[in-house]
């Protein structure tokens, strides 16, 4: 089982609809989550962490963790062609070393006109 | 500005060649991190280093090689030992121990490629 598992996609929403990416991750007593969004052929970017149970919202976004059943989702309202990309989801577990964070693969979201 | 620069942006290996990456940061962070990402993958890593002069192997280390002599420096070596090095790489920063829950930041990446 991988660590932080993620669909690979291509997840398709037409724009203006909400877009939701999911990740669910195996160490139980992991206490930071994190979304990036990476553009083809470039760095990853930090769009939103969070560390508690419930929701957390930033504009468009929203990232929604759920420790009894692990997993992390990220919703995007409103989607917009510029938000195709892939979505990587990252947790630092309880029993990884100070500052390591692990990676999921990332999914690929496609925004259609 | 504070942030990571990776330099150069685009790398090509001879065959038998060791090839170094830079990653300077102006941030005070105390970790750094080198990440390989083949296409259509994820982020595997390779070392990390949480305070001057001392790093530690991450997932796939074996034929890269790294220093961290300065808290803003953090060179990455691939050696002739990695037989399969072209993929995208990314350095990345965050405050270190003591901060252990903060995010990663990354720098632009630099592309190696084989002659």
């Amino acid at each position: 089982q991988k660590e932080v598992e993620q669909n690979s996609g291509p997840l398709s929403v037409p724009e203006g609809a909400i877009a939701s990416l999911n990740c669910t991750y195996s160490d139980r007593g992991s206490q930071s989550f994190f979304w990036y969004r990476q553009y083809s052929g470039k760095s990853p970017e930090l769009i939103m962490f969070i560390y508690s149970n419930g929701d957390k919202e930033d504009g468009r976004f929203t990232a929604q963790l759920n420790k009894a059943s692990q997993y992390v989702s990220l919703l995007i309202r409103d989607s917009q062609p510029s938000d195709s990309a892939t979505y990587l989801c990252a947790v630092k577990g309880m029993y990884s070393s100070a500052s390591k964070i692990i990676f999921g693969s990332g999914t690929r979201l496609s925004i259609r006109p | 500005d504070g942030g990571i620069t990776q330099s150069p942006k685009y790398l090509f290996r001879k065959e038998g060649q060791n090839v170094t990456l830079s990653c300077e940061q102006n941030l005070n962070h105390d970790a750094m991190y080198w990440y390989r990402q083949d296409p259509g993958q994820g982020l595997r890593l390779i070392y990390y280093s949480q305070i001057v002069n001392d790093f530690q192997k991450g997932d796939i280390a074996e034929g890269y090689s790294v220093s961290r002599e300065k808290k803003e420096s953090f060179p990455l070596t691939v050696t002739s030992a990695q037989k399969n090095p072209t993929a995208f790489y990314l350095c990345a920063s965050n405050p270190g121990q003591g901060h252990s829950n903060q995010p990663q930041h990354f720098g632009d990446g630099t592309r190696l490629s084989i002659l």
